[in-house]
């Protein structure tokens, strides 16, 4: 199994331009999440998804950020208009029924100047 | 008070030593705990569940105290390889409701 893909690594942009980031959970996980990571905030979760439904969102900073998953095997997490303070790592995880490990993909690397 | 506290060290040993974290959580309701590793640079990677009887896994053990809402990891005879970020994990949601909270991590470096 290749693990949990993410697309790109790495994401330079200016501000105000629109951000998508993609992600491809493990086949047969019916959960995905969608991190942020920064030094002062550590790992927040953002949004996850059960059988592609999204069941808390409430980790969404703002209007800016939506999520999609319009199958199983493919999320998005689009950030428009992006803003300096969007700068982070954003990590894709995915988890089986048993709700007993997540594994997560690379992460992509935003930046935002 | 933060809902998951983590000491964020840096915890510096030596190779050979016993080294011993813990995390506090404020929501007595929290159903499961996990322990996760971080290497610089990586993604975090399960290193163990916790169980309230408490569990061990090789070097590692892990335990629980319901009443003092806080869970512990303790690494024997810390190798080089041990050196990595360590995240507490909490649930205290339930089923597939889940509420993910995540501690900021302790740091460790195992000296030669």
């Amino acid at each position: 199994d290749a693990g949990v893909i993410q697309s790109p690594r790495h994401e330079v942009t200016e501000m105000g331009q629109e951000v998508t980031l993609r992600c491809k959970p493990i086949s047969g996980h019916n959960s995905l999440f969608w991190y942020r990571q920064t030094m002062m905030r550590g790992l927040e979760l953002l949004i996850y998804f059960n059988n592609n439904v999204p069941i808390d969102d409430s980790g969404m900073p703002e209007d800016r950020f939506s999520a999609k998953m319009p199958n199983a095997s493919f999320s998005t997490l689009k950030i428009q208009p992006s803003e300096p303070r969007d700068s982070a790592v954003y990590f894709c995880a995915s988890e089986g029924t048993d709700h007993n490990e997540q594994f997560f993909g690379p992460g992509t690397r935003l930046t935002v100047l | 008070r933060k809902e998951v506290e983590q000491d964020p060290g840096p915890f510096n040993v030596p190779e050979g030593a016993t080294v011993a974290f813990n995390c506090t959580y404020s929501n007595s309701a929290s159903q499961s705990f996990f322990w996760y590793r971080q290497d610089c640079r990586k993604e975090p990677k399960l290193l163990m569940s916790v169980y309230s009887s408490g569990n061990e896994d090789g070097r590692f053990t892990a335990q629980l105290n319901r009443a003092s809402q806080y869970i512990s990891l303790l690494i024997r005879d810390s190798k080089l390889s041990d050196s990595a970020t360590y995240l507490c994990v909490v649930n205290s949601g339930a089923g597939n409701n889940r509420k993910l909270i995540w501690g900021l991590g302790t740091s460790l470096a195992v000296n030669p």
